[in-house]
């Protein structure tokens, strides 16, 4: 089974509606981030959380808002979609623990969302 | 602030040809961490690589190799004898220790490689 994943993989939706994506993770990780790609612009950090009572913004928040609903779920919400919210969107998990801490991020498979 | 430039949006090649990504990155911090990632037409991130900056010894796995130079604030990656399987969008990523595990991606450079 994977470490991370997201829900949904796909999604279609129309101008104005409400659109929640999910991310869950079993690597027991604190740190979880939300990204987007957009082409030749490489991934952009949306908002992170250090751990369930920390929610930071990242470089791109504006029209998003996330939700830290235990360590091991992540979620990320357009409250009012925009055609130029069309992106793919990457979850990311990583933890600041252990001995010598590698900052390496583990990536969900992407939820592609397009709105119309 | 943090920054990572590839300046190469797109390399076409013939399989078995050689093929270098450049990396250059800007950051503040001493302590701070790169990476690449491969991006295959499926979409998924994959992993490739995680080089410190106190660690500037390059690395050569299989095809793919990576020189690290601090002079010159680049990371540039190699693949050699490429293969139509290289095909991808490739990312460099820079981590800096005081931001947290934030990474701040280049653009990524499309590789195309031609049977």
């Amino acid at each position: 089974d994977a470490d991370v994943t997201q829900t949904p993989r796909n999604r279609i939706t129309k101008t104005g509606k409400r659109i929640m994506l999910e991310c869950s993770q079993t690597k027991g990780h604190d740190r979880m981030y939300w990204y987007r790609q957009d082409p030749g612009l490489g991934l952009r950090l949306i908002y992170y959380s250090f751990d369930v009572k920390d929610i930071n913004k990242g470089e791109i928040s504006d029209g998003y808002s996330v939700s830290r609903q235990a360590q091991a779920k992540f979620s990320l919400s357009l409250e009012s979609a925009i055609p130029n919210q069309t992106a793919l969107y990457f979850c990311a998990t990583s933890d600041r623990r252990g001995i010598v801490p590698s900052n390496e991020q583990f990536f969900g498979p992407g939820t592609r969302l397009t709105v119309l | 602030a943090q920054k990572v430039t590839q300046a190469q949006t797109e390399i076409s090649v013939v399989e078995k040809e050689d093929v270098t990504l450049d990396c250059v990155y800007e950051t503040r911090d001493t302590t701070y961490y790169l990476f690449w990632y491969k991006q295959p037409p499926s979409g998924e991130l994959v992993f490739l690589i995680r080089r410190n900056s106190f660690d500037e010894q390059n690395e050569i796995s299989g095809r793919y190799s990576w020189n690290f130079q601090k002079s010159t604030s680049s990371f540039n990656f190699t693949i050699t004898a490429s293969q139509v399987v290289d095909s991808a969008v490739y990312f460099c990523a820079l981590s800096e220790d005081a931001a947290g595990n934030k990474l701040t991606f280049g653009g990524g450079t499309r590789v195309l490689v031609k049977p």
